[in-house]
């Protein structure tokens, strides 16, 4: 089944602890993308990346990192969280080429205390 | 600056009439336009798109119209169903480098279809 998957699905955690939500896709899709939901501001892009090893800044790329190492993996970094980047993460991917649409994941809601 | 905007947070029609959504951009070298539905609990999903060499895109119950001089676009159900009760978000995006790589949403209208 040609999906995106994201772990946790679920987080709660403290400002400072460094931690990793995982996005992996199946679908051999060159680009993928981070977003976040907040309530009255929709979703907002993060960090995206065209291909393995080639990543760029979003709209809200400030407090996150991203790598893109193999091509299925998207990992989000949070360093040193804080409680501001308490919010619904969503992982999404597609391939090259005219007009296509993005898959997203199932989201990860992250609470930074 | 709100490049995609959809004005009404909520919206609410009885079951089998029509439900129209709304959104409006800014910017100009948007062409093309997504809807996506996302259900409590899930990411959003893909529901219907159009390019901006058209006005109208149809797939089952599901109509979009693109109306590029008033940088405005629309969503048409019919008949709406209970199981359409989600929230829709319209994004936009400029087709460049081979790809429409990044998405511009809108915040999104919550659309409640009552039985």
């Amino acid at each position: 089944e040609a999906q995106v998957t994201q772990n946790p699905r679920y987080l709660i955690t403290v400002t400072g602890k460094k931690l990793t939500v995982t996005c992996s896709q199946n679908m051999n899709h060159e680009y993928m993308s981070w977003y976040r939901q907040d309530p009255g501001l929709g979703l907002r892009q993060i960090y995206y990346s065209m291909n393995v090893e080639v990543t760029d800044k979003g709209d809200v790329p400030e407090g996150y990192k991203v790598s893109r190492k193999e091509k299925r993996n998207f990992p989000l970094i949070l360093e040193s969280p804080s409680p501001n980047q308490t919010s619904l993460y969503f992982c999404a991917s597609t391939t090259s080429g005219f007009y296509n649409e993005q898959f997203f994941g199932p989201g990860t809601r992250l609470t930074v205390l | 600056d709100q490049q995609v905007k959809q004005n009404s947070p909520s919206l609410s029609v009885q079951e089998g009439r029509i439900s129209i959504l709304n959104c409006d951009y800014t910017n100009s070298m948007f062409d093309y336009f997504l809807w996506y539905k996302k259900y409590p609990a899930e990411g959003p999903t893909f529901l219907i798109s159009i390019s901006s060499i058209k006005d109208k895109n149809e797939d089952g119950r599901f109509t979009v119209f693109l109306n590029k001089s008033a940088k405005h676009l629309s969503l048409h159900i019919v008949p709406s169903q209970p199981g359409d009760s989600a929230v829709y978000f319209c994004a936009a995006s400029i087709f460049s480098g081979g790809s429409n790589y990044k998405l511009t949403f809108g915040k999104g209208t919550l659309l409640t279809v009552n039985p």
